[in-house]
This record gives structure tokens, sequence and C-alpha cells, in this order.
């Protein structure tokens, strides 16, 4: 059981430059989710999706695009990268959320560390 | 908006308790929390939803005072495996969305 998949681990960008960071879950869970953390600080979260079709913006979306064509897939797209990007980013997915909470924990990817000089 | 969790850190010799605190200005609907070691992906340990009673895992539970819009994490009889980062996450107005505090660094030393 594979849960949770992000690539790549680590992603050194040039300002301006673009990219992809991919996520992939094989827990056929509906809800997905994209965060970032910096050093030594919280998650923030940048955007999420309900199911597929259907991405919304979380507290820090500008710089970043998200699509869902699948239940598996939520990539996050980078269209041109500043050095306030530098950060850890974390995909997460969940059974359900809302009324059903109790069995929605989130389920985190491993990271992608990106540094944008 | 974010919660906010104190203290920011906490040292602890094996065996002794402490509490986190996760604070709303909002009404919440529910509370995660989660553990993170260092370089690793946050690890769930619990969820609590408002009317929800108190929650264990093992010898770490957790409250969730809806008047207050506050959740507290209690450690107990710490244990080594315990040191890392405690996040709460808050979710408010059923809207699927978790908020992470800006977490507490928990360190247990021998």
């Amino acid at each position: 059981n594979a849960g949770v998949t992000q690539t790549p681990k680590f992603r050194i960008l040039k300002i301006g430059q673009s990219m992809t960071l991919q996520c992939t879950q094989d827990m056929n869970h509906n809800y997905m989710y994209w965060y970032r953390q910096d050093p030594g600080m919280g998650l923030k979260l940048i955007y999420y999706s309900v199911g597929a079709g259907i991405t919304d913006k979380g507290e820090v979306p500008n710089g970043y695009n998200v699509s869902r064509s699948t239940t598996e897939d939520f990539p996050l797209r980078l269209e041109l990268a500043a050095p306030s990007q530098t950060s850890v980013y974390f995909c997460a997915s969940s059974y359900s959320g809302g009324v059903d909470s109790y069995n929605s924990p989130l389920h985190f990817g491993n990271g992608t560390r990106l540094t944008v000089t | 908006q974010q919660p906010v969790q104190s203290p920011q850190a906490v040292i602890l010799r094996e065996g002794e308790d402490a509490v986190i605190n996760c604070s709303s200005s909002k009404a919440l609907y529910s509370v995660h929390w989660y553990r993170q070691k260092h370089g690793e992906a946050p690890v769930f340990l619990m969820i609590l939803l408002k009317g929800g009673e108190q929650k264990g895992h093992d010898k770490i539970s957790a409250s969730f005072n809806e008047k207050k819009q506050q959740s507290s994490l209690y450690l107990t009889a710490s244990q080594l495996s315990y040191s890392g980062t405690y996040f709460c996450g808050t979710e408010t107005n059923n809207d699927y969305k978790l908020s992470f505090g800006a977490g507490t660094t928990v360190t247990v030393r021998a």
C-alpha cells in the first residue's frame, strides 16, 4: 500500500522557471490537499479538492495552480517560481471531511523540498 | 484563520506530563492533532468533533471545549518517542479545510 506519493523529493529552480509537483494516492480518497511548510512554521493550505473536477483555494493560493482530472492525482503547478516559494510542499488526502470528519484523518506524502534561487 | 498554539516549545524529562493548547477565534467544527518528527511528514494522532468526548491514544489524550473554541493535548508519562512538533488543525463551518497552528516543539530527555 503506497498511500500518498509525491515526486520529486527535491528540486532546485531558478527564478521564473516553472514546474509541476506530482501527487498521487491509491486509497480512493475523495479529498486532497496541498500544504506548504516554511522552516520552523506550521502548514499553510494552498489548494484543496473535494473530488475529481472540483478544486478551491486555500489560505495562500497566489502563484500556484492545481487540477484534479482523476480521483488519484492532484498535481500542483508553479508557473513563475519566486524565492518566496522556497518551502517544503506536502500533499495530503482524506476519505472525507465535514460531517464524517471522525473517519477522515489526513494522510500526508513525504514532501517535496523546493528551493528557488 | 490559523489557530494559536501554546506553548511554542516544551522540554520534558521522561515520565513528566505536558499540556499543549490550541485556540481559535472562530467556532470550531473539528480539531485534528498531528505529530511531526524532524524531516518527516506529519502523522495523525486524533480527531475531536464538537459535541464529542475526550479522545485518547495510549498515554496521549485530548479534549475539546466548544464554548472556549479550544482544544488541549495531554502528554502523560512522556516517553522519548514523544519528541517532535505537535500541530493542531482546525476546521470551521464544516468546510473540509484544515488550518494548522504554528506547532509546539516537544523535547523529551532521558
